[in-house]
């Protein structure tokens, strides 16, 4: 059963504490991505990846790091350098570039600052 | 600034309707526009998807209508039901580009 699996679903972070959410996917797809979901914000890019050990950052990338060292995993850090960090967090893949190319998202993970 | 600008924020439609959902793009060189579908506590899933070499594209009650010139596109749901409810991102992208420029969301309500 192909797909993207993120966990948790549910994630809570105390202040100062750095948290990392998982991105897996067996979709044999080449680019991942990494995208901040606020209410009213749309869908804003914070890392991608278009190979492994290979990744560049997006729009809202501060406060946030990544690895890429396997095909299939694209973990996201959030440091605790991130002021803002509670959102909805999803992790997309595609094939990579060109107009063929469709995004398929996990199905998030909810980040709480407690 | 902001390179996909869709519009309403928020629709209310009955069951039966059309529901029209409006996105306008900036770059030229885009090259890629889908549209997506999120439920509440769920990742956005591809609905359905247009290139520029075409004006039209339907699947289902699901309708892209594309205006190269304009640089505008929309979506267009027939005969909405309840369980079309939901928000629903345009985006874009470039050639050359893998990620998606995603509109800011609309919030549909379909009412029985």
């Amino acid at each position: 059963d192909g797909g993207i699996t993120q966990s948790p679903k549910y994630l809570f972070r105390k202040e100062g504490q750095n948290v990392t959410l998982s991105c897996e996917q067996n979709l044999n797809h080449d680019a991942m991505y990494w995208y901040r979901q606020d209410p009213g914000q749309g869908l804003r890019l914070i890392y991608y990846s278009q190979i492994v050990n290979d990744f560049q950052k997006g729009d809202i990338a501060e406060g946030y790091s990544v690895s890429r060292e396997k095909k299939e995993s694209f973990p996201l850090t959030v440091t605790s350098a991130q002021k803002n960090p509670t959102a909805f967090y999803l992790c997309a893949s595609s094939t990579g570039t060109g107009n063929t190319a469709e995004a398929f998202f996990g199905q998030g993970t909810r980040l709480t600052v407690v | 600034q902001q390179q996909v600008k869709q519009s309403p924020q928020s629709l209310i439609v009955q069951k039966g309707g059309i529901s029209i959902i409006n996105c306008a793009y900036e770059n030229t060189a885009f090259d890629y526009f889908p549209w997506y579908q999120q439920f509440p506590g769920k990742g956005p899933a591809l609905l359905i998807a247009i290139r520029p070499d075409v004006s039209e594209k339907k699947e289902g009650r699901f309708t892209i209508s594309f205006n190269k010139s304009a640089k505008q596109f929309s979506l267009h749901i027939m005969d909405s039901q309840p369980g079309d409810s939901a928000t629903y991102f345009c985006a874009a992208r470039g050639r050359s580009q893998g990620n998606l420029i995603f509109g800011k969301g609309t919030k549909l309500s379909v009412k029985p």
